[in-house]
């Protein structure tokens, strides 16, 4: 089946400090590839995505680069902010009968301090 | 409102009572989702909708979840006979249209259900 594996937190930066979450994957066909991230007291909101091999996603300052020979989908910020504090979830998509159905991580607690 | 809005935010039932979950989709979203986010679980897939009609029901827990979804619009889940491993955030998403590979879901901030 179709899987997501991604580093578990909390992870704790100091503000200014490079982000690395990592996500592997485990798909039968090709996937399209998101990070959502989830900030305290809102609804998930799509950040980046990428949709075949080799494409980088990027948003905010954040990126993600679609590795099809390592099936995986890292996220980086190279100077993360207390703003940044949040969870992040990737998450893969295969076009099925089940419409854009999602196949989510257990979610990666990041919290920036000062 | 322009998001997805759900109701109720919170909820606390006692074991055995039947609850009732509602989801407003964007305006002219055709696809519609339910999700369950359990503590540590992560988000769990639970029903697809595609207009009226669930083409992917393969998520429901077991036959006391059902829902269903009415004008192509507002979504109801259903648990009946609530049991405390049903204490979860149910989260709603709505996307344009389920058929193509956009993968952008538009998520509601959930409803949490606390089974006593």
């Amino acid at each position: 089946g179709n899987s997501v594996t991604q580093m578990e937190g909390p992870v704790t930066l100091s503000e200014e400090a490079f982000l690395t979450i990592n996500c592997t994957y485990t798909a039968t066909g090709y996937p399209s590839l998101f990070w959502y991230v989830q900030y305290p007291g809102e609804g998930l909101q799509l950040l980046l995505k990428a949709t075949k091999a080799d494409d980088k996603g990027s948003n905010k300052g954040f990126e993600a680069t679609y590795r099809k020979e390592t099936t995986s989908f890292h996220l980086e910020k190279g100077s993360v902010q207390v703003s940044d504090s949040a969870v992040y979830f990737c998450a893969l998509s295969l076009l099925t009968g089940g419409g854009n159905k999602l196949t989510f991580g257990t979610g990666t607690q990041l919290k920036v301090e000062l | 409102g322009a998001g997805v809005s759900q109701s109720p935010s919170n909820k606390v039932t006692e074991k055995g009572k039947d609850v009732e979950l509602r989801c407003d989709p964007i305006s002219g979203h055709t696809a519609l989702y339910w999700y369950r986010q359990s503590l540590g679980q992560g988000l769990e897939f639970l029903i697809y909708f595609q207009g009226n009609s669930a083409p992917d029901k393969s998520g429901l827990p077991s036959d006391r979840f059902s829902a269903e979804r009415t004008g192509g619009s507002v979504s109801t889940l259903t648990i009946q006979r609530t049991q405390q491993e049903d204490s979860a955030v149910y989260l709603c998403a709505s996307s344009l249209n389920g058929g193509v590979s956009s993968g952008e879901l538009f998520f509601g901030e959930g409803s949490r259900l606390t089974v006593l």
